[in-house]
């Protein structure tokens, strides 16, 4: 089917390399910051969030560092896998309701 | 976690017409989100239902255009209203789950494909 993201910054890797997908936020008063996978024809797909007083989380294969001196996040992902060939989204939401907001988005080839 | 339908997948529309897209949760949730993404881009927030309260509206978007109802804690519709070329975009329904892998994230439907010709 037809994929989003066509024009979005993209990253190719080979398989079983690992991937370093970055994102920059800009408002400092938010507590968490969520990983989101769309893969074409789909919706956002959760993948690992983190909590502004943390720096970093680890899940399945997946690692998520927050620097919050330069409003940096980044999700890496070990031994990348056909599968990952996503869009890739950072999101920033504050507590109480408020609503999340989501970065520009990468798109992720990885090469067989 | 939540599970959302989210219905119709794709259509396209004769400009001038109008839209409902339906989403429906197999939860009870407090609130649900319509989210826009155009092609090639991000998602945008167009604004948040609450049950029994009209909805709120992000910067950009009013209700006369995308008027929005959400008259139980598991369903809602969007409707874009008076379509142009420029409405085509993916419409997407989203929730807060606190049932699934965090108490923060959003389970999103899979999407309303418009095109608008």
């Amino acid at each position: 089917g037809e994929s989003v993201g066509l024009h979005l910054p993209t990253l190719s890797v080979q398989e079983g390399d690992n991937s370093i997908i970055n994102c920059a936020y800009s408002n400092s008063a938010s507590d968490y910051f969520i990983w989101y996978k769309q893969e074409s024809g789909k919706g956002p797909q959760f993948i690992i969030d983190i909590r502004s007083n943390m720096d970093k989380r680890q899940g399945q294969r997946v690692t998520v560092l927050l620097n919050k001196t330069v409003k940096h996040l980044s999700l890496q992902i070990a031994a990348t896998q056909p599968g990952d060939s996503a869009v890739y989204f950072c999101a920033e939401k504050r507590t109480g309701g408020f609503k999340t907001i989501f970065g520009a988005g990468t798109r992720l080839f990885v090469k067989a | 976690s939540a599970v959302i339908s989210q219905k119709p997948s794709r259509d396209i529309c004769q400009r001038g017409t109008s839209l409902t897209i339906q989403c429906q949760v197999d939860s009870q949730v407090t609130m649900m989100f319509w989210y826009r993404q155009q092609p090639g881009q991000s998602l945008t927030l167009i604004a948040t239902a609450n049950q029994g309260s009209e909805a709120t509206y992000e910067s950009g978007f009013v209700i006369d255009k995308f008027p929005i109802s959400r008259p139980n804690l598991t369903f809602s519709t969007l409707t874009v209203s008076n379509m142009s070329p420029e409405d085509s975009s993916i419409y997407l329904c989203s929730v807060e789950d606190s049932t699934g892998p965090t108490n923060y994230g959003y389970t999103f439907g899979s999407g309303t494909r418009l095109t608008v010709v």
